[in-house]
């Protein structure tokens, strides 16, 4: 069973436009962790957040902020002005750790996001 | 400080040959994982490593082994190669799991 879902594939804006990527998740565990990565061409995963399960509060980090809903499972991310280089895929992941010592990461299958000049 | 390190950041295999792939975790992780994308899709994990033993495994077949060093650093190791290999590896370290992993830029292998 997917654990993580992106239900957008690709996402196309013009700069300066805000971007919101949505993630369902789907977890027995009452302790988890949820995790957002960026992957530009280079292809390496850039770590941008993480969240545990015990902690619902919504924050902001400069451009980045996100959504965290224990009651739907969801865990929204949003690039607020975006800019060119914020183009590449953006992966949300799970990871469940709690009593089932769970440690590997469950990725969503990406959403691409697309900022034209 | 370095991040993680992976070789070769290309290669190139034919069917049934073997090949083995580096990772030299970032400088204080202990914990080094091993994740398969395939094109157009997410990573999906392989197996984790921790104090020289397998901790987890995914559901990939046997052909599929790894190491740990007493360094950390590791290698995955892919035997009798099918097409179907054909992907980005990344290696990903941290030093307590579920705190994030810091991930390589991979090694891409086809299988031709």
């Amino acid at each position: 069973a997917q654990k993580v879902t992106q239900a957008q594939t690709e996402i196309s804006v013009v700069e300066k436009e805000d971007v919101t990527l949505d993630c369902v998740y789907e977890t027995r565990d009452t302790t988890y962790y949820l995790f957002w990565y960026k992957q530009p061409p280079s292809g390496e995963l850039v770590f941008l957040i993480r969240r545990n399960s015990f902690d619902e509060q919504n924050e902001i980090s400069g451009r980045y902020s996100w959504n965290f809903q224990k009651s739907t499972s969801s865990f929204n991310f949003t690039i607020t002005a975006s800019q060119v280089v914020d183009s590449a895929v953006y992966f949300c992941a799970l990871s469940e750790g709690g009593r089932s010592n769970d440690y590997k990461l469950s990725f969503g299958a990406g959403t691409t996001v697309t900022v034209r000049a | 400080d370095a991040g993680v390190t992976q070789s070769p950041t290309h290669l190139i295999k034919t069917r049934g040959q073997q090949v083995t792939l580096r990772c030299s975790p970032k400088s204080g992780h202990d914990t080094v994982s091993w994740y398969q994308q395939a094109l157009g899709q997410g990573p999906q994990f392989i197996f984790q490593y921790y104090e020289e033993e397998e901790r987890q495994r995914g559901n990939f077949p046997d052909r599929f082994s790894g190491h740990q060093f007493p360094n950390y650093s590791s290698e995955l190791n892919v035997n009798a190669l099918l097409l179907g290999d054909s992907a980005l590896y990344l290696c990903a370290s941290s030093l307590i799991a579920n705190y994030g992993y810091t991930f390589g830029s991979g090694t891409r292998l086809t299988v031709v």
